[in-house]
């Protein structure tokens, strides 16, 4: 069975730093593209980040680009999000999804499938 | 970016009936365009992929079709596990972005 499972969320202040982890089973991890997509407390979905199967391409939503960072580690089956400058925006649930394409050179021309069921991130004072 | 306008936003209805939610492209995006379910407190899950792709497993009451830059989601004969909130994606370009959302709700 294919599975996501986030971890590393939690309250941090504005202007500091977290890392979200994603770790995946069931698949073969570098065979797939992944991404990160958010949700702030009762709001829609919104995409932020991909990386494709090798991590020599990625791409960022306008509102956290030069403050995340996607990367991938295929040895260890895992994806992560190096968050920096944290603002009370960035306030969401966060998801990790599979992107379906096998070996894609790019993050897009896709869809996810599956998505983990989220960690949470509160930037708060 | 291109724009993804979802309607309607939210939506009553009643089991048995046919729903259509529309997506329209600020700009082209050929085909990828999909379609995601989401209910309270959990992921979602993809429904229509490429526009008018069915995922395995998905009931077939679920279609999609596109004309241009204007992308539907057709319900038909809903069932009570169908209320939920939808989304449209699109994977054209980066950033891919969703639209609102449309929170189907049972009359």
């Amino acid at each position: 069975e294919v599975q996501l499972v986030e971890s590393g969320g939690g309250l941090v202040q504005p202007g500091r730093s977290l890392r979200l982890s994603c770790a995946a089973s069931g698949f073969t991890f570098d065979d797939h593209g992944m991404h990160w997509v958010r949700q702030a407390p009762g709001k829609g979905l919104e995409w932020v980040s991909g990386i494709n199967w090798s991590g020599d391409n990625t791409g960022y939503a306008d509102s956290v680009k030069g403050r995340f960072t996607i990367s991938r580690d295929n040895a260890k089956n895992s994806l992560y999000l190096q968050m920096n400058s944290l603002r009370p925006e960035d306030t969401a649930l966060y998801f990790c999804a599979r992107d379906i394409v096998w070996k894609g050179a790019y993050v897009t021309h896709t869809w996810f499938d599956p998505w983990g069921q989220g960690t949470v991130v509160t930037v708060s004072s | 970016d291109i724009q993804m306008t979802q309607s309607p936003s939210s939506l009553s209805a009643s089991v048995g009936d046919r729903v259509i939610i529309t997506c329209r492209a600020s700009q082209s995006i050929s085909n990828y365009l999909n379609w995601y379910q989401q209910k309270p407190g959990k992921a979602p899950k993809i429904l229509i992929h490429g526009a008018s792709g069915l995922k395995s497993g998905v009931p077939s009451r679920f279609s999609g079709s596109e004309s241009g830059t204007d992308f539907t989601l057709t319900i038909n004969n809903l069932q009570p596990e169908d209320f939920a909130t939808y989304y449209c994606q699109q994977t054209y370009s980066v950033p891919i972005t969703f639209g609102q959302g449309t929170r189907l709700e049972i009359k």
